[in-house]
């Protein structure tokens, strides 16, 4: 079983168009992320939410909304998407009392033509 | 978090031990270290974490100076599958730091025939 799961894993699309990109896990966790990876491959935290509040909101435009429906979701709106989005998105879990060790996802690679 | 530094690029024979190092000499003293990896095309992959004494798990084992300013990632038998970029990490484990994972530019290991 997949223990963090994002979806789409490929997602092509025009600027200016709006997407959303899902993720789900399944281990019980209280706290989920959203981090970004581009071109140069830097992986940087994007947002963290713990029990459905946001906890650390990085300096990310406001065009990204994440929004988290429940402690096992943790989903990314992104509109008006620019040339400079595309990057890979991953998703990851922790628990909070259990030493934060974060579990990621595989990945969404997003591509803004 | 404090800043790591690790090698650029590592090479390693199949089958024989990787020991990958990781200078951490601004640790404070409630700052875990952790070991993440990231192979081609995947999500960063835990791999083990310490705070003082030396770690072992299926996958690696940690070892850590007594001064806690270096420490010491060691794949006992590398394997092609060990090939990755290898992230050492330091997080503490409360407060607002522990939601996040600050990712350097780590080393690339490449497991060689």
């Amino acid at each position: 079983d997949t223990a963090v799961s994002q979806t789409p894993k490929y997602l092509v699309t025009q600027m200016g168009n709006d997407k959303s990109i899902k993720c789900e896990q399944n281990l019980g966790h209280d706290t989920m992320y959203w981090y970004k990876q581009d071109s140069k491959k830097f992986l940087k935290i994007m947002f963290s939410y713990n029990n459905k509040e946001l906890i650390i909101n990085e300096t990310v435009p406001n065009r990204f909304s994440p929004k988290s429906p429940d402690k096992a979701h943790l989903n990314l709106h992104i509109n008006s998407l620019e040339l400079g989005d595309s990057a890979v998105y991953f998703c990851a879990s922790s628990h909070s009392s259990s030493g934060n060790t974060i579990y990621f996802g595989e990945g969404s690679w997003l591509t803004v033509v | 978090d404090a800043k790591t530094t690790q090698p650029t690029s590592m090479d390693c024979a199949e089958g024989r031990a990787a020991n990958l190092p990781c200078n951490h000499s601004t640790i404070s003293g409630n700052e875990y270290v952790y070991w993440y990896r990231q192979i081609h095309s995947q999500g960063p992959q835990y791999i083990i974490h310490g705070l003082k004494n030396n770690e072992t798990n299926e996958m690696a084992s940690l070892i850590i100076t007594e001064d806690r300013k270096s420490s010491t990632l060691i794949l006992p038998h590398a394997t092609l599958r060990d090939t990755a970029v290898y992230y050492c990490i330091v997080r503490a484990h409360s407060g607002a730091g522990s939601y996040q994972l600050t990712f350097g530019k780590g080393t690339k290991l490449s497991v060689i025939p």
